[in-house]
């Protein structure tokens, strides 16, 4: 199975600043990687697609890089609705699998 | 527009079973993968299978083989998990969640999910 790591954790940071979450695969993958965003008690909500692509309806702030085993998702200027859980995940291959999230809150 | 709405909260003893229903509208229903995922409470995202709704095919993550089947009832565009031999670290919360044309492992629209309790 193909391992993804997310770093951080979890974030901590300002209205208006610059956040970026790494993802790290255990091999290769192209750029088969999606970003998901997930609010308390709800589903996640689809971001971002072949590392890079922005899901239609998804604001301009939020952006994804990388290829091969690294991946960036950076939020350009953070908003107050942006506090959630973010997941990496890799389409290459079955089983898919996720990073362990990180949190992103709100100074 | 596409909505995908599941059946309502389950509690199982271990040892059960359980199938929870994933209900479609606003697509053709036969046109693109479905994916379970499964979220245990305060943990994250943990993918179990797919199934090819068109022709009943599935792939199952070897970590729920033997112990899932999923399912479909194309008259009623709906898709089913089952997943038997309950354990309490299956209580989770259930997804369903569609796939798009040409990218079939990427799980774009989600339905509300199904939270199932496993306890004695």
């Amino acid at each position: 199975d193909i391992q993804m790591t997310q770093s951080p954790s979890s974030v901590s940071a300002s209205v208006g600043d610059r956040v970026t979450i790494t993802c790290r695969a255990s091999q290769t993958i192209d750029n088969f990687l999606n970003w998901y965003q997930q609010k308390p008690g709800k589903a996640p909500k689809f971001l971002i697609f072949s590392a890079s692509s922005l899901q239609s309806g998804v604001p301009s702030r939020f952006s994804g890089s990388g290829s091969g085993t690294d991946f960036t998702l950076t939020i350009a200027s953070l908003q107050p609705e942006d506090s959630a859980i973010y997941y990496c995940q890799q389409s290459y291959s079955t089983p898919l699998t996720f990073g362990g999230g990180t949190k992103v809150e709100i100074k | 527009q596409v909505q995908l709405v599941q059946s309502g909260a389950e509690v199982k003893k271990p040892g059960a079973s359980v199938k929870v229903s994933c209900k479609t509208s606003g697509y053709s229903f036969t046109g693109y993968y479905l994916h379970w995922v499964r979220q245990a409470p305060g943990q994250g995202l943990e993918w179990m299978g797919w199934i090819n709704p068109k022709s009943g095919g599935t792939r199952y993550a070897p970590k729920f083989q033997g112990r899932v089947s999923m399912t479909r009832d194309t008259p009623i565009n709906t898709a089913f998990l089952d997943v038997s031999g309950l354990r309490p670290d299956d209580t989770a919360v259930y997804y369903c969640a569609r796939a798009v044309e040409e990218r079939y492992y990427d799980a774009v629209y989600w339905g509300q999910g199904t939270l199932v309790t496993v306890s004695s």
